[in-house]
């Protein structure tokens, strides 16, 4: 059972295209919501979090809402560039001690120059 | 250090050897997590600590697996007797805090590859 769902799996969008990234999650009881970027051969990097109380979060070029009572969240890309290829993960933080995440699959993005 | 330090970076072991993965975290980190993440999937969560302390190791796949960190903050990821199925990346991630909303730091993993 995948508790963290994302759609799409690939995307491959030209350069300048805004678009979104859709991630739904099975328990509406979460505590933050995140989204992170993995390059090839790298390790994460945070991009946003949200908590359970806010519905969304912006940085510069992205925006990340949450909706709790449908179980989805959204990563909105404005005007995408080459820079922004990558894989991009959503990760539900359980409540509890150690707020461990639960992960999605990902969604590949390719932005074409 | 700067940032969240993995040890090896690549590892080949032969089936049945033992491994030991080290993990730097960021300096006065209390919370360290290891994740598994094998080949078009997402990360699973493996154990975590809170300075010294074991609070969860409940996605240990295996009683060979064991991690510790005994000083509450270098922390290793051991594999005893490694098998095809141990493929995978192991990713550290370092946390300021047990309060959540403060960032995760993630190292750049470990990949380990048994043959």
């Amino acid at each position: 059972k995948q508790e963290v769902t994302q759609i799409p799996a690939a995307l491959s969008v030209p350069e300048g295209e805004n678009l979104v990234l859709n991630c739904s999650f099975t328990d509406s009881a979460i505590y933050n919501l995140q989204w992170f970027r993995q390059d090839p051969g790298k390790g994460l990097t945070s991009l946003l979090l949200i908590q359970s109380s806010q519905r969304e979060q912006t940085s510069g070029r992205l925006n990340a809402s949450l909706d709790k009572s449908s179980g989805r969240s959204t990563l909105y890309i404005a005007a995408s560039q080459p820079g922004d290829s990558a894989t991009y993960l959503c990760a539900r933080g359980e409540a509890g001690n150690n707020r461990k995440l639960i992960w999605g699959l990902g969604t590949s993005l390719a932005v074409n120059p | 250090g700067a940032g969240v330090s993995q040890s090896p970076r690549y590892k080949v072991a032969k089936r049945g050897q033992d491994v030991a993965l080290r993990c730097d975290p960021i300096s006065g980190h209390v919370s360290l997590f290891w994740y598994q993440q094998a080949l078009g999937q997402g990360p699973e969560f493996l154990t975590y600590f809170q300075n010294e302390a074991q609070l969860d190791k409940s996605g240990l796949p295996s009683d060979r697996f064991f991690a510790e960190r005994p000083e509450g903050s270098v922390s290793t990821l051991k594999i005893q007797r490694t098998q095809q199925e141990d493929s995978a990346v192991y990713l550290c991630a370092s946390r300021l805090s047990a309060v959540t909303g403060n960032t995760i730091y993630f190292g750049e993993g470990s990949w380990l590859t048994v043959v």
